[in-house]
């Protein structure tokens, strides 16, 4: 299975609403990073949080990690229809050293 | 930047037959991955090369599947036979370290039809 895990599968909300997806993953990490993919293209690096940080912010995307829970979370605040995409977290694995890929996210944004 | 090349953009090929994928990553990046995302899930590492160097090619089915960077610059990768289950898209990457400090920066990959 995947090292890390998105939930939800799905989510639809409203422009100007906020977006949280969440990212579970299985093994001790040395960072995470956060993608976004939109349809036909391929993914762009939004954010790297390492293991020893709690939370990060970059624009209207904040991210947190919790190590104790092995979970991480985005938020995208005053969400707008260009953010519409698939997002992908992925963990870099301390002892492996290579990043998983979960199997995202899809976020619809409606104008 | 010029970003991460890759070509064909599409390719749609029978069972059994062969095909070759290219990649040209941005300038200076050492580091270069090749991923298979198939519909509907994230992408999954095949290979990973540091300069022109195999650094984890665990999960690359090398009775099949083959790559190879020359120079430590462009990179192809080449399926021979193909089979239905590998219709899916391959993505390459590049990064200027390794994924301990370096963000991956992708193509827009290659769907990869077998019919």
């Amino acid at each position: 299975s995947q090292q890390g895990e998105e939930d939800p599968q799905a989510l639809s909300i409203q422009e100007g609403e906020n977006a949280t997806m969440n990212c579970s993953y299985k093994t001790s990490i040395n960072n995470l990073q956060w993608y976004r993919q939109n349809s036909g293209r391929g993914l762009v690096h939004l954010i790297l949080i390492r293991s020893n940080e709690r939370e990060k912010h970059s624009g209207r995307l904040r991210v947190t990690l919790d190590t104790s829970k092995k979970s991480s979370s985005l938020l995208i605040t005053a969400s707008r229809a260009a953010d519409t995409a698939s997002y992908f977290c992925a963990s870099l694995n301390t002892n492996a050293g290579k990043s998983t890929f979960g199997d995202g996210t899809t976020l619809t944004v409606k104008p | 930047e010029a970003g991460v090349a890759q070509s064909p953009r599409y390719k749609i090929i029978e069972k059994r037959q062969s095909v070759a994928f290219w990649c040209n990553p941005i300038s200076g990046h050492a580091t270069l991955y090749w991923y298979q995302q198939i519909l509907g899930q994230g992408p999954k590492l095949l290979i990973q090369f540091q300069n022109n160097g195999v650094v984890d090619d665990s999960q690359l089915p090398k009775d099949r599947f083959s790559a190879e960077r020359l120079k430590g610059v462009d990179s192809t990768l080449k399926i021979q036979p193909a089979k239905l289950e590998d219709s899916a898209v391959y993505l390459c990457a590049s990064s200027l370290g390794t994924a301990y400090n370096s963000p991956l920066h992708f193509g827009n990959g290659t769907r990869l039809t077998v019919t």
